[in-house]
């Protein structure tokens, strides 16, 4: 069974620039999950999708993060423009969904440095 | 909203010494899982607990859910080098079961 897929693994730019993630979760999960992971943090949910619907952004930095996902399938997250404090790993997560379902399973991330 | 903190945040151990991380939610939890996250890598599944009071055995590690399902705790015996890295618990509440993960206690073991 494939795992969850991230592009790209890493990417650099400049403040001010825009960037898109790309993740594609296991296949049959409802439930996708977008974390920021500050070096020497815990993960920090930015959003959770159930299939194609939202039901939770309430950390997510509305003013220039946005996410969508697409016929309940792959999802990106864009930030636009991208500030300092972006610089982080962005993981993406999937899970059947459920009380008992959302054990998670995680992608490699895509690591982020903004100069 | 719901926090949840764990402590030691850091923690040494010579190999072969046991070693405990707790976790400690704000809120009355549906269940909590433990993962792993080693040294440049993503956080890995280990387990889930959903009773109240339920303790888990995985080898040398040990899991326990408290009573009150608002901490957690892992117990490993006798850490290995393989035992390094972060572990991270998160804790799901709600009728969405939004996930929130802990600050985490990173384990480094001296050979």
């Amino acid at each position: 069974e494939a795992g969850v897929a991230q592009s790209p693994r890493y990417k650099i730019i400049e403040k001010r620039q825009s960037v898109a993630f790309w993740c594609n979760p296991i296949s049959g999960h409802a439930t996708l999950y977008w974390y920021q992971q500050i070096l020497g943090q815990g993960p920090k949910l930015l959003i959770q999708f159930q299939n194609n619907g939202v039901v939770d952004d309430s950390q997510l930095p509305k003013d220039r993060f946005s996410a969508e996902r697409l016929k309940g399938v792959d999802s990106t997250l864009k930030i636009q423009p991208a500030k300092l404090e972006d610089s982080a790993v962005y993981l993406c997560a999937s899970s059947l969904g459920g009380t008992l379902g959302n054990i998670q399973y995680f992608g490699a991330g895509t690591r982020l440095s903004v100069l | 909203g719901q926090q949840v903190m764990q402590i030691p945040q850091y923690q040494h151990v010579q190999e072969g010494e046991d070693f405990t991380t707790y976790c400690n939610s704000s809120t009355t939890l549906s269940n909590i899982q433990w993962y792993k996250q080693r040294p440049g890598g993503h956080p890995v599944f280990l387990i889930q607990l959903v009773k109240s009071g339920e303790v888990k055995k995985q080898k040398r590690l040990t899991f326990q859910f408290g009573e009150a399902k608002k901490n957690s705790s892992l117990h490993i015996t006798a850490t290995q080098t393989t035992d390094v890295g972060t572990y991270f618990c998160a804790g799901s509440s709600g009728g969405y079961q939004k996930v929130t993960f802990g600050t985490g206690t990173k384990l480094q073991v001296i050979p």
